[in-house]
């Protein structure tokens, strides 16, 4: 049973650079897509972009300029980075595993969440 | 990008209740089409996808129809469980986008 996990530091600095890290436990992080989405508080939910299991990357065109999706094979890990962060970027941000049926694909799995605040 | 909006943003219903939630793209997306619920300070949660399938495990008091631009969630009879935030997801095309959620509230 695939679990991930995501991690990382919960208060970021305006302008700084937010990272985090989704540790992917019970099967092999090459066997999926790996997505980034959030939520700010309150809000609906926003797909930041996914790295798939050939290393190919697709950001939103929103939060492209800002938004590095990689992944560690040798620690099973997917981290996230986005630059340049604003108050406006404070969410809860998820990892999530893309499966594919007939061509149409949904994010199946999903980790708990973290809480990142942009705030001096 | 490919808009998609929910309707009603929240609605008040009592157990038992027969509940059906909108959503609606800004362009067609044929069934690439999901559903999901969440509860509050825990993750999305797949019900449904490719429009009208049923994740295992779902119970099957959900459905979801519609192709093209319109779609609906349907709960045939609602369960204290399902008190939550359900959002569309469209994967026609990227960046994926979701519907800004449908809370359903005890009436």
């Amino acid at each position: 049973q695939v679990q991930l996990q995501e991690s990382g530091p919960g208060l970021v600095k305006p302008s700084e650079t937010l990272s985090l890290i989704c540790t992917v436990s019970g099967g092999s992080i090459s066997s999926y897509y790996w997505n980034w989405i959030r939520q700010p508080p309150g809000k609906g939910l926003e797909w930041i972009g996914y790295i798939s299991n050939s290393g190919s990357t697709n950001y939103n065109p929103s939060l492209k300029s800002r938004v590095t999706i990689s992944v560690d094979t040798s620690k099973n890990q997917c981290s996230l980075k986005l630059s340049s962060v604003t108050a406006a970027d404070t969410a809860v941000f998820y990892c999530a595993s893309r499966y594919c049926t007939n061509g149409v694909c949904y994010f199946n799995k999903w980790g708990q969440g973290t809480l990142v605040t942009v705030s001096s | 990008d490919i808009q998609m909006t929910q309707s009603p943003s929240s609605l008040s219903a009592s157990v038992g209740d027969r509940v059906t939630i909108t959503c609606r793209a800004s362009q067609s997306i044929s069934s690439y089409l999901n559903w999901y619920q969440q509860k509050p300070g825990k993750a999305p949660k797949l019900l449904i996808y490719a429009a009208s399938s049923l994740q295992s495990g779902v119970p099957s008091r959900f459905s979801g129809s519609g192709s093209g631009t319109d779609f609906t969630l349907t709960i045939s009879s609602l369960q204290p469980e399902d008190f939550a935030t359900y959002s569309c997801h469209q994967s026609y095309s990227t960046p994926w986008t979701f519907g800004q959620g449908t809370k359903v509230e005890i009436k």
